[in-house]
């Protein structure tokens, strides 16, 4: 049962212009969900976090939006830039410690 | 302020063997929570320890055991390894209780030959 989805495998974005990634979660016990970048060998980087009882949290060119009628949240990244080129792994949390994880869509940043 | 440190980085055994890797969590913090990384099921939660204690388990077989010790460093040990266990295993620690903030570790590429 796979709670936490990321539907789009990847995204291509031009540096400068907006992207927007998207996560569907079914668990509705989550209390909050986070975003995380992740570059290959390496472990996951935390970017932003909303709380379940918030609809949308900023932290620079980040803003994370959470629909909890449609079990939706989605990052904006505003302006996107190179560097932004990863894997960004979208993350439902419960209980202490335990992070439920889409399966992660790839970001690619075009100069 | 030191990182999330996991050793070894890369490690390579044969099936039926056990392995242990290890984990020391940023200072300070006394959560320590372990994750499976492979290309078909993702990111998935092993366990998490807390002040030595395990507050939550995931869906791993017995072969899946941790601890942690008084100074928060923890330790993962998998035993008679099966081809299947060949993973990316991270770990993340945070100062405990329900923040956002999980520090990951750069993991440890097992592979199991």
């Amino acid at each position: 049962d796979q709670q936490v989805k990321q539907n789009s495998p990847s995204l291509s974005v031009q540096e400068g212009r907006i992207s927007i990634l998207n996560c569907d979660y079914t668990n509705s016990m989550f209390d909050y969900f986070l975003w995380y970048k992740k570059y290959p060998a390496e472990g996951p980087t935390f970017l932003i976090s909303i709380s379940s009882i918030k609809d949308k949290n900023e932290d620079g060119r980040f803003t994370v939006f959470l629909n909890k009628s449609a079990k939706h949240l989605s990052l904006h990244i505003v302006p996107s830039q190179p560097g932004d080129s990863a894997v960004y792994f979208c993350a439902g949390g419960t209980s202490y410690g335990k992070l439920t994880f889409g399966q992660g869509t790839i970001l690619t940043v075009h100069p | 302020k030191a990182g999330v440190t996991q050793t070894p980085r890369y490690l390579i055994k044969t099936r039926g063997q056990q392995v242990t890797l290890s984990c020391s969590p940023i200072s300070g913090h006394r959560s320590v929570s372990w994750y499976q990384q492979t290309p078909g099921q993702g990111l998935q939660f092993l366990f998490e320890y807390f002040s030595e204690t395990q507050r939550n388990k995931g869906n791993f077989p017995g072969r899946f055991s941790g601890r942690q010790f008084s100074n928060s460093r923890s330790e993962m040990n998998v035993s008679t390894l099966e081809l299947g266990d060949s993973a990316l295993y991270l770990c993340a620690s945070s100062s405990g209780g329900q923040n956002y903030g999980y520090t990951f570790g750069s993991g440890t590429r097992l592979t199991v030959v």
